[in-house]
């Protein structure tokens, strides 16, 4: 079984539009990580959250984890066709953060 | 600064052949990881190094893959002999703190 689902798999949106992305998990998150890649590059770092409740933003993309760290939501607002990409979450588990279990993903298309 | 470096960027073998990947950290960094996804399926964790050492390689999936990192710089994985089912992207990453920075991948095809 997966250890963390996303949702949706893809989406389709048009500039301008606002979107969530969601990332689940049924045990508790030790810091949970968004990461975005684009076709044949890495993965780029975008936010790390590890408190219940925490919230971060950078430029138009904000990410919260819920209070009982298990569920955390990657929000874009006026999306642009930069946005476009695979939008992944990873997560730790137990007390270290070594190892990382990752979503399957979800790929966003961003039309003009 | 420049990121998490890998080689070589696309792989094509034959099954039985031998391939080595090779990955490039963070200058600084002591914490190294390689990970793999396998088309259709979620990025899986295959091991982690403090410096030289092996902290956890319990995502390995069996004894033809050998990882090394001597002097815990650079690192290299080893798949020998290379199978169908081995065919994916391979990513390293590395990490100083809690962040974990990706290299772009290489990309591995058993034919």
């Amino acid at each position: 079984s997966q250890e963390l689902e996303q949702s949706p798999q893809s989406l389709i949106v048009q500039e301008g539009k606002n979107l969530t992305i969601n990332c689940t998990s049924s045990k508790t998150l030790y810091g949970l990580y968004w990461y975005k890649q684009k076709y044949g590059e890495g993965l780029i770092f975008l936010m790390m959250l590890q408190k219940g409740g925490e919230e971060k933003s950078h430029e138009k993309i904000t990410a919260k984890l819920d209070e009982k760290k298990q569920q955390s939501s990657l929000h874009i607002t006026a999306s642009q066709p930069s946005h476009a990409g695979i939008y992944l979450c990873g997560a730790g588990r137990g007390s270290t953060l070594g190892r990382l279990y990752f979503g399957r993903g979800t790929q966003l298309t961003v039309w003009p | 600064e420049a990121g998490v470096t890998q080689f070589p960027s696309h792989s094509v073998i034959e099954k039985g052949q031998t391939v080595t990947l090779r990955c490039d950290p963070i200058s600084g960094h002591d914490n190294l990881y390689w990970y793999r996804r396998v088309m259709g399926k979620e990025i899986k964790f295959l091991l982690h190094f403090v410096k030289e050492s092996k902290q956890d390689e319990s995502g390995m999936p069996n004894n033809r893959f050998l990882a090394e990192r001597t002097g815990g710089t650079y690192s290299t994985l080893k798949v020998q002999p290379a199978e169908l089912e081995d065919s994916g992207v391979y990513f390293c990453a590395s990490s100083q703190a809690f962040e974990q920075y990706f290299g772009p991948g290489t990309r591995l095809t058993v034919t």
